[in-house]
């Protein structure tokens, strides 16, 4: 799976649009860019995936470069609820059975009032 | 929403001592595992199993730990013999068949070994 870079630490004021980096200059054409979030010692939480178009749920909104070599994960409206770390995982999609993945350190973001 | 469910929240037990920790995933998955969060350090995948075996683990799953699926619905790990270093939160996900792009975690059975 590719290497991912992610800053360590984030700030954002409350309502407003939170903006996550990441690098995966590695990454290769079946690889897709998933994130996923942990609230204080809770399970970690998916929140969006995407392979090379941008994606949006009712959660957040993905953009990957052109070249897909770094992503950006975007919470529009930032709560304090939303403070948590942020992972980005890159990993092919698998059939299921191999499908575990590799977290790293994320990025802690702190939501400011 | 449907939800993983695990249990017990917390688990103290003295060094040496089997443990047990269950796990409930979503009924309709079909593919389940067991992650480890050492206070402090990075969500650590252990095993996965499909099709009531192992699928792949990983170098920390060593002959200390298993798993089983005893019934239709639980799906659990066995220390069988602790050590402090074991002492982590311990996360339960689930996944659907051919979905597996989303992972839902359990709320993690926090495992202190004494």
């Amino acid at each position: 799976d590719a290497k991912t870079t992610q800053p360590t630490s984030m700030d954002c004021a409350e309502g407003r649009a939170a903006n996550l980096p990441c690098n995966h200059s590695t990454i290769s054409g079946n690889e897709y860019v998933y994130w996923y979030r942990q609230i204080h010692s809770q399970g970690p939480q998916y929140i969006i995936h995407g392979l090379k178009n941008n994606e949006t749920n009712e959660m957040a909104s993905l953009i990957i470069t052109e070249d897909r070599k770094s992503s950006t994960l975007i919470l529009p409206h930032a709560t304090l609820r939303d403070t948590a770390v942020y992972y980005c995982i890159v990993r092919v999609r698998n059939g299921g059975s191999q499908g575990n993945l590799i977290f790293g350190k994320g990025t802690k973001l702190s939501v400011k009032p | 929403e449907p939800e993983v469910t695990q249990t017990p929240s917390h688990q103290v037990t003295q060094m040496g001592q089997e443990v047990i920790l269950r796990c409930v995933p979503i009924s309709n998955h079909l593919y389940f595992y067991w992650y480890r969060q050492i206070l402090g350090q990075k969500v650590e995948f252990l095993v996965s199993f499909y099709n009531n075996e192992i699928s792949e683990k990983s170098e920390i799953f060593d002959d200390q730990f298993s798993v089983e699926r005893p019934d239709g619905s639980n799906f659990t790990l066995k220390i069988r013999s602790t050590k402090l270093e074991d002492s982590a939160m311990y996360f339960c996900a689930s996944i659907k068949q051919g979905h597996s792009y989303e992972q839902y975690f359990g709320p993690g059975t926090r495992l202190t070994v004494t």
